[in-house]
């Protein structure tokens, strides 16, 4: 049963440290999306890569996120200086193409972060 | 501008009691409308993708049916194990990203 795994699944630190999310996406999936999840904004898309290129990364703060994709097998999300508004769940989904166009997002367990 | 608009924010039923939850949309050319299921604590799971008006898909006491301007997931005699946060989100023709609702909370008592 293929899933998308993350790293770790929680984290707790302090204000102006760095945090790194990992996440190997389904083996075969062209596409991985990077979101944050909060009850005040629900679902927001942070970065976007299709064939490890990143396509979008609009959704991020730029002084302080940053995400990339080494190999197909791996995805990070780094946020250095971490501060308090960042607490949240981060999920990293994959999924196919086809025909140029996005199929299914299968989305891994999260990462919950807790900035003090 | 894309949007979509699920409700009612949260709906408590009986073991038993049906209902539907309702999710509207405003997209430049539907490529697809997805729902996922979110229990606490874990990422969306994967329920239905349906293309164009008229299309019906089911799944156990799921049903997810689609018209031009809304979506409704029909469940049938839940059980409290259909206790969740059901997303709807939509994919416009020119754009790889999904729309996402708010969700709905559904609490099934038994």
């Amino acid at each position: 049963d293929a899933r998308v795994t993350q790293t770790p699944r929680h984290k707790v630190t302090e204000m102006g440290q760095e945090v790194t999310m990992r996440c190997q996406p389904i083996l075969g999936h062209n596409t991985v999306f990077w979101y944050r999840q909060t009850m005040m904004q629900g679902l927001e898309l942070l970065a976007y890569f299709r064939n490890r290129a990143p396509l979008d990364d609009s959704g991020m703060p730029k002084d302080r996120f940053s995400a990339e994709m080494p190999d197909a097998t791996l995805a990070t999300l780094k946020i250095q200086p971490s501060e308090p508004r960042d607490s949240a769940v981060y999920f990293c989904a994959s999924g196919p193409t086809s025909g140029g166009f996005q199929e299914t997002q299968y989305f891994g367990p999260g990462t919950r972060l807790l900035v003090l | 501008e894309d949007q979509v608009t699920q409700s009612p924010e949260a709906l408590r039923l009986q073991e038993g009691e049906s209902s539907s939850l309702n999710c509207s949309y405003t997209v430049s050319g539907l490529r697809g409308l997805f729902w996922y299921r979110q229990d606490p604590g874990k990422g969306p799971e994967f329920l239905f993708t349906l293309y164009s008006a008229g299309e019906e898909k089911e799944k156990e006491r799921l049903k997810a049916t689609l018209t031009k301007k809304e979506s409704f997931l029909h469940i049938t005699a839940p059980k409290p194990e259909d206790s969740a946060t059901y997303l709807c989100a939509v994919q416009g023709i020119r754009n790889y990203q999904l729309i996402w609702g708010a969700g709905t909370k559904l609490i099934i008592k038994p």
